[in-house]
């Protein structure tokens, strides 16, 4: 069964800093996708970024940024120039790609941003 | 009203009460999902409709009723809940795909439940 892991229940950085928070994944599939969701305090879940598997390329969404190491089965969120808004849980999640419902979630990792 | 939205945003009940939340998406998407989220602990999937037809069915307690009477509304209803139950329930939607592939889903803000 896949896993999802995020080790880091929570960080901190100070505004205008680079913050990188942590992902593993355990997954016997190739073809795959990977997420960053981001819940601020008023709760509402937002997609962040998205990661295609069979993509080398890291994506890119203005100032997130991914680093995906498929063999390691690492999926890295770098947030840079943090801003006071980007305070939030954040929540790494996989999906099969042969199946449309079944996101795993990691456990999340509480980012404070400190002014 | 755009996204999905959910009421009520709090609810108290007592073990022996009936409730219902209810999930509303303005996205035309036709999957929409339950979610239990607790602190310090993965997004738990309860129920998947797609086309108003439950496709997924993760382990819950009878105690926990979804249905689904069309395809922008949801509903979540509650009797002789137990005080672990307590919880965020999220709702959620996205396109269904006619193959596999990535579909985004859309989540409304919640109903903080407590049961006393």
């Amino acid at each position: 069964a896949q896993t999802v892991t995020q080790s880091q229940p929570e960080m901190s950085v100070q505004e205008a800093e680079t913050v990188t928070l942590s992902c593993t994944y355990d997954t016997s599939e190739s073809d795959y996708y990977l997420f960053w969701y981001k819940q601020p305090p008023s709760r509402q879940m937002i997609l962040v970024i998205r990661q295609e598997a069979y993509k080398q390329q890291n994506a890119t969404e203005n100032r997130f940024s991914v680093n995906f190491q498929k063999a390691a089965k690492s999926f890295s969120l770098k947030i840079s120039d943090s801003q006071l808004g980007d305070a939030a849980m954040y929540f790494c999640a996989y999906l099969n790609m042969d199946s449309n419902y079944q996101l795993i979630w990691g456990a999340g990792t509480k980012l404070i941003i400190k002014p | 009203e755009t996204g999905v939205t959910q009421t009520p945003r709090h609810l108290v009940m007592g073990m022996t009460n009936k409730k219902s939340l209810k999930c509303e998406q303005h996205l035309g998407h036709n999957a929409m999902y339950w979610y239990k989220q607790s602190a310090k602990k993965p997004l738990e999937l309860m129920f998947v409709y797609s086309l108003e037809e439950r496709v997924e069915n993760n382990s819950v307690p009878s105690r926990f009723s979804p249905e689904c009477p069309n395809s922008s509304h949801l509903f979540l209803h509650l009797h002789t809940l137990q005080p672990e139950d307590s919880a965020l329930y999220l709702c959620a939607s996205s396109q269904e795909q006619g193959l596999a592939g990535y579909n985004e889903q859309f989540f409304g803000p919640g109903t903080r439940l407590t049961v006393l």
